[in-house]
């Protein structure tokens, strides 16, 4: 089945700790990205990935890192994470640039930081 | 900052009822598509229009365009319980690609 795993589901965690949230696709997507949504916010684009090797910010990038050493996967990395990060995050991948063919989207990360 | 506005922010209808949402952006576009999101979940793609196209349908959604007012409708007809969900906007506008900020359907059994 064509789809975009994310790991964890739900993550409670405490201020500073690093973690990682892992996304993967099977479907040989060129474009991957990262969104937070939150309440009467929408989503916000914190980081994308046109290509192996190959990111850029999106619209709210500050506290976060990623990387694409694999075409796969994407993980998005908080290396000191603050309440301000509690949020829904959704990983999403297309065949295109930016969605422009329709995003698949990950079931998404609950994270809690106290 | 998000250019896709959704129109009404909520809405409650009768199972059986037809429910339509609508978009208002503000730039250019090379395509306008639309997602449903149950309450937590991911975000489904369910159609995308191009920016030369006027209607597009899909079962029970249509899907209208209309450049010249920078505005979208989606129409899904006789609405099920199922159908519940949140409906967002997402606009391609070459480097820039955002989605709106929703329209939450309810619809009654």
């Amino acid at each position: 089945e064509a789809q975009v795993t994310q790991n964890p589901r739900y993550l409670i965690t405490v201020t500073g700790k690093k973690l990682t949230v892992t996304c993967s696709q099977n479907m040989n997507h060129e474009y991957m990205s990262w969104y937070r949504q939150d309440p009467g916010l929408g989503l916000r684009q914190i980081y994308y990935s046109m290509n192996v090797e190959v990111t850029d910010k999106g619209d709210v990038p500050e506290g976060y890192k990623v990387s694409r050493k694999e075409k796969r996967n994407f993980p998005l990395i908080l290396e000191s994470p603050s309440p301000n990060q509690t949020s829904l995050y959704f990983c999403a991948s297309s065949w295109g640039g930016q969605g422009i063919d329709g995003y698949t989207f990950g079931s998404g990360t609950r994270l809690t930081v106290v | 900052s998000q250019q896709g506005e959704e129109d009404p922010q909520a809405l409650s209808i009768q199972e059986g009822e037809n429910a339509t949402m609508n978009c208002s952006y503000k730039t250019s576009i090379n395509n306008l598509q639309w997602y449903r999101q149950n309450s937590g979940r991911g975000l489904v793609h369910l159609i995308l229009i191009r920016s030369n196209e006027r209607e597009k349908h899909s079962g029970r959604l249509r899907v209208t365009l209309d450049t010249s007012k920078k505005s979208s409708s989606l129409l899904i007809t006789a609405s099920r319980a199922a159908d519940t969900a949140s409906y967002f906007c997402a606009t391609d506008a070459g480097n820039q690609f955002y989605f709106g900020t929703g329209t939450s359907l309810t619809v009654i059994p």
